[in-house]
């Protein structure tokens, strides 16, 4: 039973336009979000995190959502360049020691 | 600063065999996790070590057990080697593993493929 879900495996998008990628999860005590990205034959890398006590999140070229009520949070990549091709996984942890829960990721393609 | 370092990198097993895998995080940190990753999944934990202590196990067989050092380095160990168990093995590495922020720092990874 996923608790958390990203129902996009992939993602095609030109370069400079702008990249979403979703995911929601089930579990209403997660309370903490994470972005990361990974190439192949690395791990994968902290992007940008989110806290339920916020809605958005912004670090540079990328912004995160989070829409508590409908359990859904989204990363937006704006503009998109080739180097941003990668899987990206959503993942989520509940406050105190608890261990961070993936999705299966999304493989975006950007392409010049 | 160096990041977290895994070895070995590629590691290939025979069914039923024992591996061993090994881990140092980044300089600083005292929290260890281990993920497994299969082809197509995202990682799924197995343990997580803090100061030595486990603080954390997933839904493993006992056939997958740990240890953290004193110097907060940690080795994973899986016994009786099945095909199911090929897998990117990750570690992750973070300063404390309560409270907010929680951001882990993930090291290379040991591709494992168990023939």
């Amino acid at each position: 039973d996923q608790q958390v879900k990203q129902n996009s495996p992939s993602l095609s998008v030109q370069e400079g336009r702008i990249s979403i990628l979703n995911c929601d999860y089930t579990n209403s005590m997660f309370d903490y979000f994470l972005w990361y990205k990974k190439y192949p034959a690395e791990g994968p890398t902290f992007l940008i995190s989110i806290s339920s006590i916020k809605d958005k999140n912004e670090d540079g070229r990328f912004t995160v959502f989070l829409n508590k009520s409908a359990k859904h949070l989204s990363l937006h990549i704006v503009p998109s360049q080739p180097g941003d091709s990668a899987v990206y996984f959503c993942a989520a942890s509940a406050a105190g020691n608890t261990p961070l829960v993936f999705g299966k990721g999304t493989r975006l393609s950007v392409i010049a | 600063d160096a990041g977290v370092t895994q070895s070995p990198t590629h590691l290939i097993k025979t069914r039923g065999q024992h591996v061993t895998l090994r881990c140092s995080p980044i300089s600083g940190h005292k929290s260890v996790s281990w993920y497994q990753q299969v082809l197509g999944q995202g990682p799924q934990f197995i343990f997580q070590y803090y100061e030595k202590e486990e603080r954390g196990r997933g839904n493993f067989p006992d056939r997958f057990s740990a240890r953290q050092f004193p110097n907060y380095s940690s080795e994973l160990n899986v016994n009786a080697l099945l095909l199911g168990d090929s897998a990117l093995y990750l570690c992750a590495s973070s300063s404390n593993p309560t409270g907010i922020p929680y951001e882990q720092y993930f090291g290379p990874g040991t591709r494992l493929t168990v023939t």
